[in-house]
């Protein structure tokens, strides 16, 4: 049972690189999100899918970008770290759009910018 | 105004007692969904349960129950005789049905770092 499978587990990025956090799911949930957990808060949104080729943004959107071409995949793409995006990402899936449906969460995502 | 609140940074618990982590809620949603997670140390998001805005029962999982106070907008978690594997934080969250034509997603209150002391 693999649920939702992030990709790497930790990442140190100098200012100003790019890189793609990658994220899987084997549920076939139609619904993903990418959040983000600074230290000592809880999770903020930073873009959801509602299914293949339909992305939007979350609250915190600026600095990341998304794609979504299979259902399977929602990778989150960072263009130009910044210090500010030092944060553990978490991605999750969820089969519709409907108040009673729990998140799955993958791992996380820990990265850092120096 | 937050969506939600979680008004305990922390809590110390005595092993085999029972313990409540408040949360408070904010939504002019009629349908809704609150869930609490477990993040233990090692990181992960771990859900324990869900309470319906619909729901005419409180919601029970084991030794995890829910106290939802609908007039109140409060979700408090109980977790009965806690165990030391219990220490982690817990994130009270909402989920709205519509959420006012907005984002889909849970809205995560800060969390409440509970410790179990033997």
């Amino acid at each position: 049972n693999a649920g939702v499978t992030q990709t790497p587990k930790f990442r140190i990025l100098k200012i100003g690189q790019s890189m793609t956090l990658q994220c899987t799911q084997d549920m076939n949930h139609n619904y993903m999100y990418w959040y983000r957990q600074d230290p000592g808060m809880g999770l903020k949104l930073i873009y959801y899918s509602v299914g293949a080729g339909i992305t939007d943004k979350g609250e915190v959107p600026n600095g990341y970008n998304v794609s979504r071409s299979t259902t399977e995949d929602f990778p989150l793409r960072l263009e130009l770290a910044a210090p500010s995006q030092t944060s553990v990402y978490f991605c999750a899936s969820s089969y519709i759009r409907a108040a009673n449906q729990p998140q799955h969460f993958g791992d996380g995502t820990r990265l850092s910018i120096l | 105004a937050q969506k939600i609140t979680q008004t305990q940074p922390g809590m110390f618990v005595q092993e085999k007692e029972a313990v409540t982590l408040d949360c408070t809620y904010d939504t002019s949603d009629p349908s809704y969904g609150l869930f609490w997670y477990k993040q233990p140390s090692s990181g992960e998001m771990i859900f324990l349960i869900y309470q319906g805005s619909y729901d005419q029962q409180n919601a029970t999982e084991g030794r995890y129950s829910l106290n939802f106070q609908k007039a109140r907008k409060s979700a408090n978690l109980v977790i009965s005789a806690s165990q030391l594997g219990d220490s982690a934080m817990y994130f009270c969250a909402m989920r709205e049905t519509f959420s006012g034509g907005g984002a889909d997603g849970l809205t995560f209150g800060k969390g409440t770092h509970l410790i179990i002391q033997p």
